[in-house]
């Protein structure tokens, strides 16, 4: 069984469409994450949730939209795309009272054209 | 700002040999937990090995060990026998609470035929 998955693992999309990418754990974890790699494979952090509240928001611009319908599922919505966001973006999940490490999806290459 | 310096952005060494990436952090807390995560090509995120900032002992994996120098801030990861498959970028990262995981910049590390 897949610990986080998250789907779909590529994505190609016109500028100026809106996007979705779903992300699932099924660890049990409290926190979940959205991190962002760019083309230098520099991980940056874009949000975090524990417990389905929102704990860490990045400088991210507005037209990303993180939404937790409960603590297993994180999804992130992004609006008009531009060429900018293209990007690796990676779920991941932990648990916040033990320090564990955090598992990471197999990532989603967006690609926007 | 709490960093992680990751100061090789590339290294290469021939197969069988021993490398060690280097990696500092800063932080202000006592009890925190580091990190290593390599990214090979297929781009999945692996935990490599982990350390408890309040344990003295160097963290042992297989062929991948630790040097955690705490009062230097020092986490550097040590990869014995290394193998063709060890190629990868290696990330150091740092969490403690419930703060973001945060990761150095990254080394790519080629083993060489």
């Amino acid at each position: 069984d897949t610990a986080v998955s998250q789907t779909p693992k590529y994505l190609v999309t016109q500028m100026g469409n809106d996007k979705s990418i779903k992300c699932e754990q099924n660890l049990g974890h409290d926190t979940m994450y959205w991190y962002k790699q760019d083309s230098k494979k520099f991980l940056k952090i874009m949000f975090s949730y524990n417990n389905k509240e929102l704990i860490i928001n990045e400088t991210v611009p507005n037209r990303f939209s993180p939404k937790s319908p409960d603590k297993a599922h994180l999804n992130l919505h992004i609006n008009s795309l531009e060429l900018g966001d293209s990007a690796v973006y990676f779920c991941a999940s932990s648990q916040s009272d033990s320090n564990t490490e955090a598992f990471f999806g197999q990532g989603t290459r967006l690609t926007v054209v | 700002a709490q960093t992680v310096t990751q100061s090789q952005p590339e290294m290469s060494v021939q197969e069988a040999e021993t490398v060690t990436l280097s990696c500092t952090y800063d932080t202000s807390e006592n009890n925190y937990y580091l990190f290593w995560y390599k990214q090979p090509p297929s781009r999945q995120m692996i935990l490599v090995i982990r350390q408890e900032a309040y344990k003295q002992q160097n963290a042992t994996e297989n062929r991948f060990s630790v040097n955690f120098q705490k009062a230097a801030k020092s986490f550097s990861l040590k990869i014995s026998d290394s193998q063709l498959g060890d190629t990868a970028m290696y990330f150091c990262a740092r969490i403690f609470g419930n703060e973001k995981l945060t990761f150095g910049t990254g080394t790519r590390l080629t083993i060489i035929p």
